[in-house]
């Protein structure tokens, strides 16, 4: 089974701080994506990468970067966090190959900036 | 890019079978539509993907239209466990997928 772990299910930071969200998948996959999910707006595509050292834009990439340095791991990066970054993380990765859309998510991060 | 529309939730019981249905008005010739189980406080689960027709696994069967500007997710006689939100995806099976789109996803609570 495919597994992708996210470093941590609760954060608390302050606003300002810069915070890193790690993932990272045990399946080989290509393909890594950051998504945030927010009551009544569903999930929303910030970043995704299709190779080391890849990486484009999704819907909301403002307020973040990421880095993909190795194939297994995808980081999300909030320089100076601010509290409308408070959300629900979701990482996500897929195979080339197999159908494009069929993603394995993590389990989540649960950030909350005050 | 095609958006879709899902209705926000759905009522059902046990035993009962429930459809989902999903717009996309604006699908392309080479997006296919994915649908998506979450759990609270879980990550969404794949649960089938279709280009046309109709499509069936294990867990649910996926109807879609000649015009594929819609598609219809069946779930055969739920049960309790099946409460959750369903989302809806139309997306290409390759190159650019900057623009991944999920629907609102539409809530369904199964009642005893």
């Amino acid at each position: 089974d495919v597994k992708v772990t996210q470093s941590s299910r609760y954060l608390v930071k302050r606003t300002g701080e810069k915070v890193f969200l790690e993932c990272v998948q045990d399946m080989d996959h290509e393909n890594m994506f950051w998504y945030r999910q927010d009551p009544g707006l569903g999930l929303r595509l910030i970043y995704f990468s299709y190779d080391v050292k890849m990486k484009e834009k999704g819907d909301i990439p403002e307020g973040y970067s990421v880095s993909r340095e190795k194939k297994e791991r995808f980081s999300l990066i909030l320089e100076s966090a601010s509290t409308n970054q408070t959300s629900m993380y979701l990482c996500a990765s897929s195979s080339r190959l197999a159908a494009y859309y069929e993603q394995y998510f993590g389990p989540g991060t649960r950030l909350t900036v005050t | 890019l095609a958006k879709t529309t899902q209705p926000i939730s759905m009522d059902s019981y046990e035993g009962q079978e429930v459809n989902i249905t999903c717009s996309h008005n604006n699908i392309a010739t080479n997006d296919y539509i994915t649908w998506y189980q979450q759990f609270p406080s879980q990550g969404p689960r794949f649960i089938i993907q279709g280009y046309k027709t109709k499509v069936t696994n294990e867990v649910a069967s996926l109807f879609i239209p000649a015009d594929r500007k819609s598609s219809t997710l069946s779930l055969p006689r739920v049960s309790l466990s099946d409460t959750a939100v369903y989302y809806c995806l139309v997306g290409a099976a390759s190159g650019n997928t900057g623009k991944l789109i999920f629907g609102q996803g539409t809530t369904l609570q199964v009642k005893p």
